[in-house]
């Protein structure tokens, strides 16, 4: 079956612009992850969601990030005025459910955002 | 705080010579234990996990794994490594009994094969 989407694959945008990054997880998944990939890093924990809601937030670095999930299956990861900081990829994870650490995380192939 | 260290951050093998790539975390009890590659353009994808029981778990593409709880470690292994081998590698852990279900990340090793 199909593994988890994202689009677009890169994008390039102007300091102080809003993006928008989007996410189709596995279907039937109920449990969404945002991670954050820097040049020379491993992925850093964004936000998780289990079906609609915002579960776990704690790794959104400051309030011009933002993430919603509004039906339990697409989301939406919002960056506002964007800074060059913010270029990284972007992953999406998804698993069954989120009932433990232990479900395996399926990840799409990420979204490259060069802020210029 | 739980955190990953992956001490190398690029290894380079001849192809058929085995491969063990190191991984250490910091956590107040075991957690969960994951090894993760990430080929260019692919996406992460696991090799294998460590929950519970015997300490040596197998894994996909004839990789293994050893947790080793009085060195805090979970080092990856190959018997003999293949060209398609070549990507980067990345340990992470997960928090057990607590509502947490994020996955802490080392910084990963780079593999590559010589022929």
């Amino acid at each position: 079956g199909a593994g988890v989407s994202q689009t677009p694959s890169n994008k390039v945008t102007e300091k102080g612009k809003y993006v928008e990054l989007r996410c189709d997880p596995i279907s039937g998944h109920t449990a969404l992850y945002w991670y954050r990939q820097s040049l020379g890093q491993g992925p850093e924990f964004l936000i998780y969601f289990q079906g609609t809601g915002a579960a776990d937030d704690s790794g959104l670095p400051n309030d011009r990030f933002f993430a919603v999930r509004p039906e339990g299956s697409v989301s939406t990861l919002k960056i506002q005025r964007t800074e060059r900081g913010d270029s990284a990829v972007y992953l999406c994870a998804s698993s069954l459910s989120a009932g433990t650490a232990q479900n395996e995380q399926f990840f799409g192939p990420g979204t490259r955002l060069t802020v210029l | 705080a739980q955190s990953v260290t992956q001490p190398d951050i690029h290894i380079t093998v001849s192809e058929g010579a085995s491969l063990e790539l190191r991984c250490n975390y910091s956590y107040g009890a075991t957690p969960y234990l994951f090894w993760y590659v990430q080929s260019p353009g692919q996406g992460l994808q696991l090799l294998l996990k460590y929950f519970s029981g015997d300490t040596l778990v197998q894994g996909i593409k004839g990789f293994e794994a050893e947790f080793k709880r009085s060195q805090s470690s979970f080092n990856l292994r190959k018997p003999s490594v293949h060209w398609s081998d070549a990507a980067e590698y990345f340990c992470a852990v997960g928090a057990r009994g607590t509502g947490r279900r994020a996955l802490t990340f080392g910084s990963g090793t780079r593999l590559q094969v010589q022929p």
